[in-house]
């Protein structure tokens, strides 16, 4: 079965640093894996995705991704970070599945972003 | 654009109550998702339905009821509410199959069970 981990339940990093969020998954073949945004009160809204092709993927607000295939990570990066970009973030990763798209959600990483 | 819209946001129901979480979307996709989410669980899918009267178990169905007469409508019924269903539910759509079709979400329903 398929399974994401997400090692950093909580993150602090200053405004306009970089930043780094780590996803591991458990999938036997090409997974297709997302990278999803809660702020607080709010519904998931989707960054970015991988299924195929090139490994570096860019989303929405100035993220990227990288799938690495010989790590089993799908990490989360942005180069400088804005105070409005504490928020809650999930990686997930899909399936198919009994005729559908099973997405796994990983636990969570919730960002804090100090001045 | 209305998206997917949830109500009640918020709901306070006491033990061994029926409820039902309403869910309606816009954009006409085949696909619907009711989640939960609990700290420290993420995201847990409860039940899905692929088209209108077409609904099967997810990971953690004990407990409730879908149904889904028409394609917008989606509701979720917890039959006689306990205090382990206090949660965030979450109730999402994505278009027909497709090689990872986004899922798009809904604001969420805060429910409490006293």
């Amino acid at each position: 079965a398929q399974s994401v981990t997400q090692p950093d339940i909580h993150i602090t990093v200053s405004e306009g640093a970089s930043l780094e969020l780590r996803c591991n998954y458990s999938y036997g073949a090409t997974p297709y894996l997302f990278w999803y945004v809660q702020s607080p009160g709010q519904g998931l809204q989707l960054l970015l995705k991988y299924f195929s092709g090139d490994t570096l993927v860019q989303g929405i607000k100035g993220f990227e991704a990288e799938f690495k295939r010989s790590q089993s990570s799908f990490n989360l990066r942005k180069p400088s970070v804005h105070w409005s970009d504490a928020a809650e973030y999930f990686c997930a990763v899909g399936e198919w599945s009994g005729g559908y798209q099973k997405v796994t959600f990983g636990t969570g990483t919730k960002l804090q972003v100090i001045p | 654009d209305a998206g997917i819209t949830q109500s009640p946001r918020y709901k306070i129901t006491e033990t061994g109550r029926q409820v039902t979480l309403m869910c309606h979307q816009t954009w006409s996709h085949s696909y619907m998702f009711w989640y939960r989410q609990d700290l420290g669980h993420g995201l847990r899918l409860i039940y899905y339905s692929a088209a209108a009267d077409i609904t099967d178990k997810g990971e953690v169905p004990d407990g409730y009821v879908v149904s889904r007469s028409k394609t917008e409508n989606f509701p979720l019924t917890l039959e006689s509410a306990t205090r382990s269903q206090t949660s965030v539910y979450f109730c999402a759509s994505s278009e027909a199959p497709g090689s990872g079709n986004t899922i798009y979400f809904g604001e969420g329903s805060w429910l409490t069970v006293v």
